[in-house]
């Protein structure tokens, strides 16, 4: 089952303005991670916040974490119509065996040139 | 381009087929994932390796067979599919440190695209 929620489920803005994306998760959380598929391709990895730590940046992205509220957000600045994706959240719930990454429903995020 | 590389991109099969899927890496990677995706919806997990030896099976029906003959070589065995089998089969690989908490990100290849008919 997919522990990870987010909305929006769509997106749709325009080339420079920022978007935002929300994940709501279940359970306790080794990490979590956000990823972003292009239509018809596998999945990249964008940026990984661990339990412990409340905010994340890499490049335009931003990535925080609230594991009282068991939320994340992931915000993109000054878009692209190159990030047109999907983008999706997952939750590490790291086990001995090995990563379990549960992914959530995903936003698909359209940005219009 | 990825590092993980899946073939075939494509594949149709009958129901009465028996077909492999390959997926390769060279990045050192010690675990190897199958996750299958439908349409629109986000990616479930069937099997992880982790040391080469199966550490993860989530209840995947035995129609699905998965091999990992060595460490830079993953293979998912297909025998007497079912339509709503038709899916994006992806494949991924990650750092994995028996010892240690921390866990490193999954690289991903672009999939397979099976249509079972």
């Amino acid at each position: 089952s997919q522990q990870g929620e987010e909305d929006p489920q769509a997106l749709s803005i325009q080339e420079g303005e920022n978007a935002t994306m929300n994940c709501s998760y279940k359970t306790s959380i080794n990490n979590l991670q956000w990823y972003r598929q292009n239509s018809g391709r596998g999945l990249v990895h964008l940026i990984l916040i661990r339990s412990n730590e409340r905010e994340k940046h890499s490049g335009r992205l931003r990535v925080t974490l609230d594991t009282s509220k068991k939320s994340s957000s992931l915000l993109i600045t000054a878009s692209r119509a190159a990030d047109t994706a999907s983008y999706f959240c997952a939750t590490d719930l790291r086990e001995a065996s090995g990563s379990r990454l549960t992914f959530g429903e995903g936003t698909q995020l359209t940005v219009n040139p | 381009d990825t590092e993980v590389t899946q073939t075939p991109k494509h594949l149709v099969m009958g129901m009465t087929n028996k077909k492999s899927l390959k997926c390769e890496q060279h990045m050192g990677h010690r675990a190897m994932y199958w996750y299958k995706q439908k349409a629109k919806k986000p990616p479930e997990l069937m099997f992880v390796y982790s040391y080469e030896k199966l550490s993860i099976n989530e209840s995947v029906p035995s129609r699905f067979s998965p091999e990992c003959p060595n460490s830079s070589l993953l293979n998912l065995h297909l025998h007497a599919l079912q339509p709503e089998d038709s899916a994006l089969y992806l494949c991924a690989s990650s750092q994995f440190r028996l010892l240690s908490s921390y866990n490193s990100p999954l690289h991903f290849g672009n999939g397979t695209r099976l249509t079972v008919t």
